[in-house]
């Protein structure tokens, strides 16, 4: 069966330091990859998406970027968190195929202070 | 683009009925989607309609009209444990994410006794 794996859960970064989130997929090849985030208040917002080693997609203009440097890694990363950058980020993973649905990982509750 | 509304919060009583309104606006829908999240969790898959009609699966039903651009989550017999957001997703087929969910808000529902 097929499992995705996301961490760290929780995480509290000083404004301006660099940040490194972690995704894993497993029992699946080839997934599509999702990065979402969810900030208080807010709906969950698609930030990055991929269908293919090194094929990354954003949709929204950011202080954020993200890389897949194996099929089924995917990394959300910045160089400098800002405090607007503080949210619930959630890995998610759909069959290549397009599928019925999206497969959340755990969530990382990011606290930029 | 895509617009997606629903209502932010809702309350009921244990062993009622409630329903969850969800109206959206996409150049190519492609399937519409219903998740349960819990604070501070992953959201969890409810139920998918790409046809019109009614989708019962134990106390959750979903109904969708593609033509109205509407659809609604029923929750049977609620019990406390049912207290948690509800989010509506819909998939656009013209949008460069292909195979993202793009979602509401969502509805926080509270479930009293």
């Amino acid at each position: 069966s097929q499992t995705i794996h996301q961490w760290p859960a929780t995480l509290v970064q000083p404004v301006g330091s660099p940040l490194s989130l972690e995704c894993t997929v497993e029992g699946t090849s080839n997934p599509n990859l999702y990065w979402y985030r969810q900030a208080a208040g807010r709906g969950l917002q698609l930030l990055f998406y991929s269908v293919g080693i090194g094929q990354i997609s954003s949709e929204v203009p950011q202080n954020l970027s993200a890389s897949r440097p194996q099929d089924r890694q995917f990394i959300l990363s910045s160089k400098k968190l800002l405090l607007s950058d503080s949210g619930f980020y959630l890995c998610a993973w759909s069959p290549a195929s397009g599928g019925e649905k999206l497969f959340f990982g755990s969530g990382t509750q990011l606290s930029v202070l | 683009g895509q617009n997606i509304d629903q209502p932010t919060e809702m309350t009921a009583t244990e062993g009622a009925i409630v329903q969850i309104n969800c109206t959206y606006q996409t150049s190519g829908f492609n399937g519409l989607f219903w998740y349960q999240q819990h604070a501070g969790e992953a959201p969890t898959f409810l139920s998918y309609n790409v046809l019109d009609g009614l989708e019962e699966k134990g106390r959750f039903s979903s109904f969708l009209s593609r033509s109205k651009g509407y659809s609604y989550l029923l929750l049977k017999e609620l019990q406390m444990k049912d207290s948690a957001s509800y989010l509506c997703a819909v998939r656009d087929n013209t949008n460069q994410a292909g195979t993202a969910l793009i979602f509401g808000k969502g509805t926080t529902l509270s479930v009293s006794s």
